[in-house]
């Protein structure tokens, strides 16, 4: 099993539509949680944490759910400048700086 | 603030030649990370260092890769010799030690051609 996991897309939605996405991770240990947003050819960035009580920023959303190791990522009112690949990124915690990407998904806005 | 600095921000190159990719850190990150991003295998860690000592470098695919930061300001990413596998974009990214949100800060990537 992968450490972390993420269902590749794409997912094509049109202008307003909520979405969201889910990533598993393997590791029942890890502390850290976060989304991070690539553009077409460009770097990551950090788009968001995610917390022990879930965190909002928005029209976004992400949750944490430890029991099932999974977290997850709302999009309300979707823009078509939220066309990117979305980036599940876990960190084991232990003092560690090390992280793990997933793969990705990629998620289409059309007008 | 000028972020992470990368260069070249495209190479290309032939099959046995010495590639040297470069980066500089944000100033004052005490972490430095090398990653490599394929469409078939996503990003990868490559190797981290703190404070300029390597500290995983389970990442690096073989003994052609090597990577050193003889300073805090400066790193370097060596392939010899290069094979065409190791066609990727290479990022570079830095992070401050103690934030809990571990953020880091990547470079806009060298992407590596090597034919």
């Amino acid at each position: 099993r992968k450490e972390v996991e993420q269902d590749p897309g794409p997912f094509n939605v049109p202008e307003g539509a909520t979405v969201a996405f889910n990533c598993t991770y393997s590791n029942s240990a890890s502390q850290s949680f976060f989304w991070y947003r690539q553009d077409c050819r460009k770097e990551p960035k950090l788009l968001m944490s995610v917390y022990s009580s879930g965190n909002e920023d928005g029209r976004f959303t992400a949750q944490l759910n430890r029991a099932s190791q999974y977290i997850s990522l709302l999009i309300r009112d979707s823009k078509l400048s939220d066309s990117a690949t979305y980036l599940c990124v876990v960190n084991p915690g232990g003092g560690y700086q090390k992280v793990t990407f997933g793969t990705g998904t990629k998620l289409q806005v059309i007008p | 603030d000028a972020g992470v600095i990368q260069s070249p921000r495209h190479e290309v190159t032939e099959m046995g030649q010495e590639v040297t990719l470069r980066c500089k850190p944000i100033s004052g990150h005490d972490y430095l990370f090398w990653y490599r991003q394929t469409m078939m295998r996503g990003l990868e860690l490559l190797i981290y260092f703190n404070n300029n000592v390597p500290i995983d470098d389970s990442g690096m695919p073989e003994d052609r890769f090597s990577a050193k930061m003889p300073n805090a300001s400066f790193s370097t990413l060596k392939i010899q010799p290069s094979e065409p596998r190791d066609s990727a974009v290479y990022f570079c990214a830095s992070s401050l030690a103690g934030l809990a949100e571990y953020e880091q800060y990547f470079g806009p990537g060298t992407r590596l051609t090597v034919t």
